[in-house]
């Protein structure tokens, strides 16, 4: 089936650094979702993106659909404590079901 | 807050039984997704139904059932429970508007098989 490649699978900063993680994919997507995971709580939408090439900011994060349609990324600047969590992209791929395909998580600690 | 709400938060049961957790997706919102997060294979589509009518199927068993009300809740039935299906479910919720597919999901449903 469809997969996402999501890097790095972790990673340890420090407050005020900035960070940038990825997802690649053999398949070609029509839509790319940021989504941010506390422990315990469902995943919550960050930033959408509809068009190849196509880059969008919400706050500190900006996030960019890439020009093939196989790869996305997402970047924190100046991160602080709470940005603390998992964070995974989601593809959508063209015609059929909206279905998510969701890479397998980046999980972010920030230390003080 | 989302706008989607999934009961019960917390499910404890035994192997064999037969669970069902329910969902209420966003006021307006036509369609709802189901998926299974669980430790090794992470957040995986199991059914979509948009107004009323089943719309895609993903990996989701054959002891499983779901099905969206006229009211446009949900429920997603879980029977002859396994050890393995310990898992979060999450129901996620989206309007359907030309091409944009923002889906917001619920807290979740934490099941326990013991």
């Amino acid at each position: 089936g469809q997969q996402l490649n999501q890097s790095p699978q972790s990673m340890f900063i420090q407050e005020g650094e900035d960070v940038s993680m990825n997802c690649t994919s053999s398949s070609i997507f029509n839509t790319w979702l940021w989504y941010k995971q506390d422990p315990g709580e469902g995943p919550v939408l960050l930033i959408a993106l509809y068009k190849a090439g196509e880059l969008t900011s919400n706050g500190r994060l900006t996030a960019q659909f890439g020009i093939t349609r196989k790869d996305s990324f997402l970047n924190i600047s100046a991160s602080i404590p709470s940005d603390v969590g998992i964070y995974f992209c989601a593809g959508q791929t063209q015609g059929g079901s909206e279905k998510l395909v969701f890479g397998k998580g980046t999980k972010l600690t920030v230390n003080p | 807050d989302s706008g989607v709400t999934q009961t019960p938060k917390h499910l404890i049961t035994a192997t064999g039984q037969r669970v069902t957790l329910r969902c209420s997706p966003r006021s307006g919102d036509l369609s709802v997704y189901w998926y299974q997060q669980s430790l090794d294979q992470g957040l995986q589509f199991l059914i979509q139904y948009y107004n009323g009518e089943e719309r895609a199927k993903g990996n989701i068993l054959e002891r499983f059932s779901a099905q969206q009300f006229p009211d446009l809740h949900s429920e997603l039935n879980l029977s002859s429970l396994e050890l393995g299906d310990s898992a979060l479910y999450f129901c996620a919720s989206s309007a359907k508007r030309s091409s944009y597919n923002e889906q917001f999901f619920g807290p979740g449903t934490r099941l326990t098989v013991l």
